[in-house]
């Protein structure tokens, strides 16, 4: 089955400083990459998706990368604000109704 | 998009009890998810909830132990049996947005239960 790794398990910037998150998949039918944001008390929330027909997706300050022949896929934030701290994770999901979540990053940016 | 709420948001329990965790949808979905997050831990399917059949349990957990309900589009229940400190996590129930390969996961906020 699927399997994600994802990495750093923690990441601390500047306020300020850009931070890159990484994972990688193991199912070459996945094709499918959300990234979910959980702030502390709260449920995992949608930030970012992309989808394997498309390299690259940018929302303003956060873009996602996917290079399916290395099986990567990265989060990129720019200009980090205090709010962004919270844990991230990055998911894959393959045909079926299955998303597979990478472990978690935890984001500490400092003011 | 969904909204998901669940009860309880928390609960402190003995070990040895059950405790059931409702999760109500502000419309109608086909597949209801229930996860489990343990503490500091990336989020683990528990199982998917059709409505009108019986849940698919992922490996390693079994209905005995997680019976869920199902009993119409926008209601389901978990159940955690005769718990003991090691089933202290938040449960979390979500929905998807779409069918097929794509669409996000909406989540509540999730139950942390933790026994005692």
């Amino acid at each position: 089955g699927e399997n994600v790794e994802q990495h750093p398990s923690t990441l601390s910037v500047q306020e300020g400083d850009s931070a890159v998150i990484k994972c990688t998949y193991s199912d070459s039918a996945s094709n499918y990459f959300p990234w979910y944001k959980q702030e502390l008390g709260k449920g995992p929330q949608l930030i970012i998706d992309i989808r394997s027909n498309v390299g690259e997706k940018k929302d303003q300050r956060i873009a996602v990368t996917l290079n399916k022949t290395a099986k990567h896929f990265s989060l990129h934030i720019t200009e980090t604000q205090p709010e962004d701290s919270a844990v991230y994770f990055c998911a894959a999901k393959a045909g079926g109704f299955k998303t597979i979540f990478g472990a978690g990053t935890r984001l500490f940016v400092k003011a | 998009s969904a909204v998901i709420s669940q009860k309880p948001s928390r609960d402190i329990c003995q070990r040895g009890t059950s405790l059931t965790i409702q999760c109500q949808v502000d419309s109608q979905v086909t597949m209801m998810f229930w996860y489990r997050q343990q503490p500091g831990q990336s989020l683990t399917l528990i199982a998917t909830a059709n409505q009108g059949s019986e849940a698919t349990y992922e490996s390693g957990f079994v209905i005995d132990k997680f019976p869920i309900s199902r009993p119409n589009l926008t209601f389901s229940t978990l159940t955690v049996s005769n718990m003991s400190p090691e089933d202290s996590s938040i449960y979390l129930c979500s929905v998807g947005a779409g069918t097929g390969v794509t669409g996000e996961l909406f989540f509540g906020e999730g139950s942390r239960l933790t026994v005692l």
